[in-house]
């Protein structure tokens, strides 16, 4: 199926590596994208094609993909990291996006 | 580079609405531009996207032919069309901007990441 699936939430202590995790039986033939939504903002890309960061995006922002689970990782969390994060990806055809239900994340 | 929204408000089950989206430093002859929906306490939902090439609009299949997409080139504007409208369909509308790299001769490669977000357009379906 073309579903995603995260976990609800993570926690880690500042300074911290957190990963959020993002499954998918057919992750291992998509790319995955990750967001990141502060409370009452916009969401805000933070990764796409996997692994790749967009101009400006802080390089302790990574992400990994292997087989049918792909990886959001902050390495050493800071407290303005905490938000929601959503993974995405398509469908079959490539025309329809998906959300995962999204994680929250607490850094604290 | 920014997408604005407007058009939304309170509208009563069955009733139609049309929200907006209008772009600026960029033009949506160019770039693909989708609506992407958050109902209250929830997580993003994919609506619809229309598209420089074919196929040229694709919407949710929950839809079911109740959201159409439209553009304005003169205008830089997207418009979503809404109509038979339900409780569920209760959210926050944000247009987005698909992520490209431009190439050579005017050509774009395609992300299928959004890159701009507008800060969202609130619909409201209450009797």
């Amino acid at each position: 199926s073309f579903e995603v699936t995260q976990p609800p939430s993570v926690s880690v202590s500042p300074g911290q590596t957190a990963s959020i995790i993002c499954s998918g039986d057919a992750l291992p033939k998509k790319y995955v994208q990750w967001y990141q939504q502060k409370s009452g903002q916009a969401p805000v890309l933070v990764i796409f094609e996997d692994t790749k960061r967009p101009s400006g995006i802080p390089a302790r922002f990574s992400g990994s993909s292997s087989g049918t689970v792909a990886t959001l990782t902050i390495s050493g969390a800071q407290v303005e990291d905490e938000a929601d994060y959503y993974c995405s990806s398509t469908d079959k055809s490539g025309d329809h996006k998906l959300f995962g239900g999204g994680t929250k994340l607490t850094v604290l | 580079v920014q997408v604005v929204e407007s058009g939304g408000g309170l509208v009563k089950p069955g009733g139609s609405l049309r929200l907006s989206c209008e772009a600026s430093g960029f033009s949506v002859t160019r770039w693909n531009v989708n609506w992407v929906r958050q109902a209250p306490g929830k997580g993003l939902e994919w609506v619809a996207a229309i598209r420089t090439t074919g196929p040229y609009t694709s919407y949710a299949e929950s839809l079911r032919g109740r959201f159409t997409l439209s553009r304005d080139d003169a205008k830089n504007s997207v418009y979503l069309q809404m109509s038979s409208l339900r409780s569920e369909d209760t959210a926050v509308y944000y247009c987005a901007r698909d992520f490209g790299v431009p190439m050579t001769r005017g050509l774009i490669t395609w992300t299928d990441g959004m890159d701009v977000w507008g800060q969202g357009t609130t619909v409201t379906v209450s009797s």
